[in-house]
């Protein structure tokens, strides 16, 4: 069965940093793209940002509202992806999920960013 | 990227059938099928209902269906149930192969 599991989020001040991981299993990681996608309380779903695979050149793409403040990376050899959040502000405050942009959602961690 | 647009809310009584629109532009629901609809219940992560438009995934029950006409997709539900009071979202890839969500529809069966 195709799985995703995310971890790394809590409580952070804004202006700090968060890195989330995001494990996958029961499918071809190193062969998907993946996205992160967040969710406010109460709120809909946001498109965060993704990377695509080594053929694609592990190319990158992201919501203008985390430019420059967030980057998408990963390890194929652990099936990881990763979601480096710096600069935070209270609205990045939201459930993160990753998914692999189709049928493979994880669980989704929880992020806080309040002082 | 504009988010896609989804009515807020829709409703219908047990039996009946109902359908949630989503329209974009031509970059992305119109240009592409790649559409796709989720279902998310509180507390829970989304569910692919359908995919490249009007593909369910297995498992998915055939009262789900989907189909698109110039810039706008829709979701019929058929035969409604209880368990199908959801939100629901439609994704659309666009031509830079980022994704890009409606904002909810909130299906009540009453």
């Amino acid at each position: 069965e195709a799985q995703l599991v995310e971890s790394g989020g809590g409580l952070v001040q804004p202006g700090g940093s968060l890195k989330l991981s995001c494990v996958a299993s029961g499918f071809t990681f190193s062969g998907s793209a993946m996205h992160w996608v967040r969710q406010a309380s109460g709120k809909g779903l946001e498109w965060v940002g993704r990377i695509r695979s080594k053929p694609n050149n592990y190319a990158t793409a992201y919501a203008a509202s985390v430019t420059g403040r967030f980057t998408i990376s990963r390890d194929d050899s652990k099936n990881t992806a990763f979601l480096q959040m710096n600069s935070l502000k209270t609205e990045d405050t939201a459930v993160y999920y990753c998914t692999n942009g189709m049928d493979v959602w994880g669980q989704g961690t929880t992020v806080t960013v309040s002082s | 990227q504009s988010a896609l647009t989804q009515p807020a809310s829709v409703s219908g009584s047990p039996g009946q059938s109902i359908t949630i629109s989503c329209t974009g532009t031509s970059s992305d629901v119109g240009g592409y099928n790649y559409v796709s609809w989720y279902q998310q219940h509180p507390g829970k992560a989304p569910k692919l209902m359908i995919y490249e438009v009007s593909n369910r995934p297995s498992g998915v029950s055939y009262r789900f269906s989907g189909s698109k006409s110039g810039n706008t997709a829709s979701l019929t539900i058929s035969g409604l149930l209880a368990e199908d009071e959801a939100d629901y979202y439609c994704g659309s890839y666009t031509s830079s192969s980022i994704l890009v969500f409606g904002g909810g529809t909130k299906l009540t069966v009453l």
